[in-house]
C-alpha cells in the first residue's frame, strides 16, 4: 500500500515570498504520478500541479514548481510570488500507474495550511 | 470548461435515514470515483466504478455504502443507515479514458444529527 505524508501542518509566508510545502511518499512502485491540491475555505479541490514519475524534469505551472526526487521519494511544492489568494490546505497525493479498470485511487496526504500574510 | 456537478451542496439528515448523494460526471469520462473528509482530516478514497460496476473499494465502503449509474449520466452514492460518523464532506471525481486527471466536483457536506 502506498501512504503520503505531510509533515507541515502549517506554514505561512509573506506576500511576494516564496515557500516550499514538503511531501514524502512510500511505494514499491515504478510508475505512478504526483499531485498537488489547493483546498480553499470553500473546500473544492483544485489541481494545482501533477508530476508523471517517469519525468526526469520537475513540472512547472506558472508561479508553482516541484522538487521531484524519485530516489528520495520526496515531491515538494514551492510557490513563488505568493499571492492572498494561495492561503489553503494543499494537499499531496498518489496515484500508481495501474490497469484500466485499477489502480487508479488517490492517496492524499493530511496537508498543510498555508496562510499568506499581507 | 466541463464540470463535475454534485447536489446537494448540503444535506442534514436524522441519524438512521437513508442519504443519496447525486453527481454529474464529465461527459466522456469513463472512470468515476468518490471521496470522503471528515472535518480536519484527510481526504479519503470510497470507491471506483467502471464498465458499471465497482472496480475497487476501501475498507471504509462497506454493506452501508452502494454507488449506482442509473442512467448514464448520473452517478449516486448511496448510505442505508446513516450515522453520526458519516458526516463528512464528499466529493465525486471523474477521470477521462487513458488519462489520469481527476476532476473533482464542489462537494456534498452530509451533517447527521
Amino acid at each position: 500500500a502506498q501512504t503520503v505524508t505531510q509533515s507541515q501542518p502549517e506554514m505561512s509566508v509573506q506576500e511576494a515570498e516564496t515557500v516550499t510545502l514538503s511531501c514524502t511518499y512510500d511505494t514499491s512502485e515504478s510508475n505512478y504520478y504526483l499531485f498537488w491540491y489547493k483546498q480553499p475555505p470553500s473546500r473544492q479541490m483544485i489541481l494545482v500541479i501533477r508530476q508523471e514519475a517517469y519525468k526526469q524534469q520537475n513540472a512547472t505551472e506558472n508561479r508553482f514548481s516541484v522538487n521531484f526526487q524519485k530516489a528520495a521519494k520526496s515531491f515538494s511544492l514551492k510557490i513563488s510570488d505568493s499571492q492572498l489568494g494561495d492561503t489553503a490546505m494543499y494537499f499531496c497525493a498518489f496515484m500508481k500507474h495501474g490497469g484500466e479498470a485499477s489502480g487508479s485511487r488517490l492517496t492524499f496526504g493530511e496537508g498543510t495550511q498555508l496562510t499568506v500574510n499581507p | 470548461e466541463p464540470e463535475v456537478t454534485q447536489t446537494p451542496s448540503h444535506q442534514v439528515t436524522q441519524m438512521g435515514q437513508e442519504v443519496i448523494l447525486r453527481c454529474v460526471p464529465i461527459s466522456n469520462h469513463l472512470y468515476f470515483y468518490w471521496y470522503r473528509q471528515i472535518l480536519g482530516q484527510k481526504v479519503e478514497f470510497l470507491v471506483s466504478f467502471y464498465n458499471n460496476e465497482i472496480s475497487e473499494k476501501s475498507e471504509i465502503f462497506d454493506d452501508q455504502f452502494s454507488v449506482e449509474r442509473p442512467d448514464g449520466s448520473n452517478f449516486t452514492l448511496k448510505i442505508r443507515s446513516t450515522k453520526l460518523e458519516d458526516s463528512a464532506m464528499y466529493f465525486c471525481a471523474s477521470r477521462p479514458g487513458g488519462g489520469y486527471g481527476y476532476t473533482f466536483g464542489s462537494g456534498t457536506r452530509l451533517t447527521v444529527v
